[in-house]
Parts: C-alpha cells; structure tokens; sequence
C-alpha cells in the first residue's frame, strides 16, 4: 500500500516568514514528486514538480527532494496572506497512466 | 477556453438514485483520470483512462462505471446512490502521470 505522509496541521507562519512543508512516504520505487496547492472550495493547482534528489527553485517555491530519507519539502520564502492554503503532495512511480498518490495535505495559515 | 470542465459543479440528489458527471479536456491529453476527495480532503484516485483505454480501477464500488467515447471526454456515471457517496468528484488530465495533472474545478455530489 503506497503512502504518503503529511502534517495536516494548521501550520501557521507569519507574514514575510519562510513557511517549511514536510512529505515523506513509502514506495521506495516513487520516482516523480508533486506539491499541488488548493485553496477551500477550488481545485488542486499544481505549483512545484521535482524528479532528483537537491533543490529546485521556482520564485519563491523551493522543492527539496531526498529519495534516501524518502523525504520530500517545500519551503516557500517571503510568505504572503494569499499563500494560505492547503498543500497536497503527491508522488508517483511510473509515467504512462499511472495515478498519483496524494497526502492528505497541510493546511497553512500566514498571518498578516 | 477551460483546460479541464467539469458538468455539473453542484449535486443533490437522494439516496437510490443514478446520476452521471461529465468531463472534458482541450489539452489534447491522452490520459484522463477521476479522482474523489472526501469531507477531510483526502484525494484518492478512482480511475484512469489512457486514449480511451481504462488503465487505473481502484477498489471502488461497481456502482461506478466510467466511460471514455473519446480521448477528450470521461464520464462517470453512478448508480444507485448511497450516502457514502457524498464528496467531491474531480477529473483532470495529464501528457503523462510524471509531469503532473490540470484539474477540473470538481463537482460537489451531495447524497441525502
């Protein structure tokens, strides 16, 4: 059974602060990484994909992959009021069809 | 120009009853997929479909039953409606699992 594992929180951050949202699961074979942000009531955005182990930026998004530790997070710098959300992470071990396995999220609050 | 559309947005409907949702992409996709997200937002995947082929059959109900006429379009139709069923249905699409999904805006299916 494939899991992944997140706090469901809320995690609450202060405005201008780095908010860190940790993933990890259990399929050793996972091979692609995903946080999706959804906001109440919408549908999940895709905002950060990451494949390798390290670092990969985007703006203010920072992925951080360690396939050792089976370990996946996103820190999001100079966070902002309209950041808040609930963030899903997802992996998946194949291409083609294969679906993706989803947490069941963080919600995160910045405060003003 | 909607990536992904959902029909309807909204369901109520009672118990016992068959209803159907309806999804399309303009993306050109190949793979189409049905997601449910229940009421503490865990997503878990239903059913995929890769150009019409039904590729993905979780272990859900055979009161579902999707049904792709083209690669544009997956539909899922529901009978005998239980109160269970009560959730948010989301469709989405992707080239290929590994590069993530666009989702469609979800339809909220409300058994009474």
């Amino acid at each position: 059974q494939k899991e992944v594992e997140q706090n469901s929180g809320p995690l609450s951050v202060p405005e201008g602060a780095i908010a860190s949202l940790n993933c990890t699961y259990s399929d050793r074979g996972s091979q692609s990484f995903f946080w999706y942000r959804q906001y109440s009531g919408k549908s999940p955005e895709l905002i950060m994909s990451i494949y390798s182990n390290g670092d990969k930026e985007d703006g203010r998004f920072t992925a951080q992959l360690n396939k050792a530790s089976q370990y996946v997070s996103l820190l999001i710098r100079d966070s902002q009021p309209s950041d808040s959300a609930t963030y899903l992470c997802a992996v998946t071990s194949g291409g083609g069809a294969d679906g993706l396995t989803f947490g069941k999220g963080t919600h995160l609050i910045i405060q003003p | 120009d909607t990536a992904v559309s959902q029909t309807p947005k909204y369901l109520v409907t009672q118990m016992g009853n068959d209803k159907s949702i309806k999804c399309e992409q303009n993306l050109g996709h190949d793979t189409m997929y049905w997601y449910k997200q229940d009421s503490k937002k865990f997503l878990k995947i239903m059913f995929s479909y890769n150009n019409k082929e039904l590729i993905i059959n979780e272990t859900v109900p055979n009161r579902f039953s999707p049904k792709s006429p083209d690669k544009a379009h997956l539909n899922l139709h529901i009978n005998s409606l239980e109160l269970g069923d009560s959730a948010v249905y989301f469709c989405a699409s992707s080239v290929r699992t590994d590069v993530g999904y666009t989702f469609g805006s979800g339809t909220r299916l409300t058994v009474v």
